[in-house]
């Protein structure tokens, strides 16, 4: 079982939609989850972390459900700009690689 | 705001030549980090580095790479004897921690070709 994983999408949403990823993760000591954002040829970019109780940054939310071992990100009133690859990192407590999912395709249409 | 800084942003080479990939992290931050990502796929972890030794690797990172912090500043990534498999975009990462919340600031990364 792959450590994390994530739908590559494409999801293709009209700019106002709203749009839901997860991710999941298959090592229950993780602790400390991110959504990162990539454009095309750029390097990942911080989006925001996870916590435990579910945080709230914008138009963009992110939720950790730790029984079930999975994270999502709900982006509101999407955006044009908001077309890129989400990706999902997982940390385990005390070490020192973070673990990428594959990544979650969003295209914005007008 | 603070920044990773990576040169070259792209390197061509032969097959079998020896590339090094330097990195700047920021000043303050304590854990580097070096990824791959071939064109398509997923972000892969290479190496991190931490006090001036390697703290963990991956199966990738065999003895064609090795990596080195020569002064205060810079941290490198050297490959020997490219491979035409080694074609990618190598990322360094830093953060002041690691597994925090603040998460790990990549640079812009340097798009390796091997001919």
């Amino acid at each position: 079982r792959k450590e994390v994983e994530q739908d590559p999408g494409p999801f293709n949403v009209p700019e106002g939609a709203t749009v839901a990823f997860n991710c999941t993760y298959s090592n229950s000591a993780s602790q400390s989850f991110f959504w990162y954002r990539q454009d095309c040829r750029k390097e990942p970019k911080l989006l925001m972390s996870v916590y435990s109780s579910g945080n709230e940054d914008g138009r963009f939310t992110a939720q950790l459900n730790r029984a079930s071992q999975y994270i999502s990100l709900l982006i509101r009133d999407s955006k044009l700009s908001d077309s890129a690859t989400y990706l999902c990192v997982v940390n385990m407590w005390g070490s020192y690689i973070p673990t990428f999912g594959r990544g979650t395709s969003l295209i914005v249409h007008p | 705001e603070p920044e990773v800084t990576q040169t070259p942003s792209h390197q061509v080479t032969q097959m079998g030549q020896e590339v090094i990939l330097r990195c700047v992290p920021i000043s303050n931050h304590l854990y580097f980090y070096w990824y791959r990502q071939i064109l398509g796929q997923k972000v892969e972890f290479l190496v991190s580095f931490y006090n001036n030794e390697i703290s963990e690797k991956s199966e990738i990172f065999d003895d064609q790479f090795s990596v080195e912090r020569p002064d205060g500043s810079n941290f490198t990534l050297k490959i020997r004897s490219t491979k035409l498999e080694d074609s990618a975009m190598y990322f360094c990462a830093s953060s002041e921690l690691t597994g925090s919340k603040d998460g790990y600031t990549f640079g812009s990364g340097t798009r390796l070709t091997v001919v």
